[in-house]
């Protein structure tokens, strides 16, 4: 399984783009990048999904380069609900979402 | 569409105690998880279904049993509960088990913690 590296925390203000990095190096050819969100007591929610180039969605857009050993995720003008912990998984499409796993995350805190 | 329900919402569990929560989803889901998470970490699989009458073993089962006997129903039981098991469980659900395309629902949570 790849194995996923994020920031621990991050601040931005309101207003402002946020890019959210994620480091899997030995991602491998079947592995698709999926980005989940979660509120404070509450369970995480889906937000992107990618294999390679951009994706954009009506909530953020998942920039993956030409070697996917990263991806980005872009949240545009932020506001004080995007406060929340985001989670970036790597999965093998041959393989269930039983197979991913939830690390860390990184914890956004948006400023007014 | 409620898509996702867990019940209790919170429960204080004595320990060697036993309890069964209850997660239930309306969107004709073939799977469904259940999720521990500890503070300050991420979630981890307990055990998992992927149809009616089935159940599996995710990344940590011991102490937690399971069962699907309705395609929206599944319950998760502890019979006698550990401070170990303190935590908050979360159930989701999703169309398919292919990661593309078919995303997990998530429930609300229930919130236990164990004496």
């Amino acid at each position: 399984l790849a194995k996923t590296t994020q920031p621990i925390s991050m601040d931005s203000y309101e207003g402002q783009e946020v890019n959210i990095t994620c480091s899997h190096n030995n991602i491998a050819t079947n592995d698709y990048i999926t980005w989940y969100q979660q509120f404070p007591s509450q369970g995480p929610r889906f937000i992107i999904q990618g294999y390679k180039t951009k994706v954009t969605n009506e909530v953020a857009s998942l920039f993956i380069p030409a070697d996917r050993k990263s991806s980005t995720l872009s949240l545009p003008r932020v506001s004080l609900s995007d406060t929340a912990v985001y989670y970036c998984l790597v999965g093998d499409i041959n393989f269930g979402n039983e197979k991913l796993t939830f690390g860390t995350g990184t914890r956004l805190t948006i400023i007014p | 569409n409620a898509g996702v329900t867990q019940t209790p919402k919170f429960r204080v569990l004595k320990t060697g105690q036993s309890m069964t929560l209850l997660c239930a989803q309306d969107m004709n889901h073939e799977y469904m998880y259940w999720y521990r998470q500890d503070p300050g970490m991420g979630l981890r699989l307990i055990h998992y279904s992927v149809g009616e009458g089935t159940t599996a073993k995710g990344e940590v089962p011991d102490g937690y049993n399971v069962s699907r006997l309705k395609k929206q129903n599944f319950l998760l039981g502890l019979e006698s509960a550990a401070p170990s098991q303190t935590s908050v469980y979360f159930c989701a659900s999703s169309y398919s088990s292919a990661l593309q395309y078919y995303e997990q629902y998530f429930g609300p949570g229930t919130r236990l913690t164990v004496t």
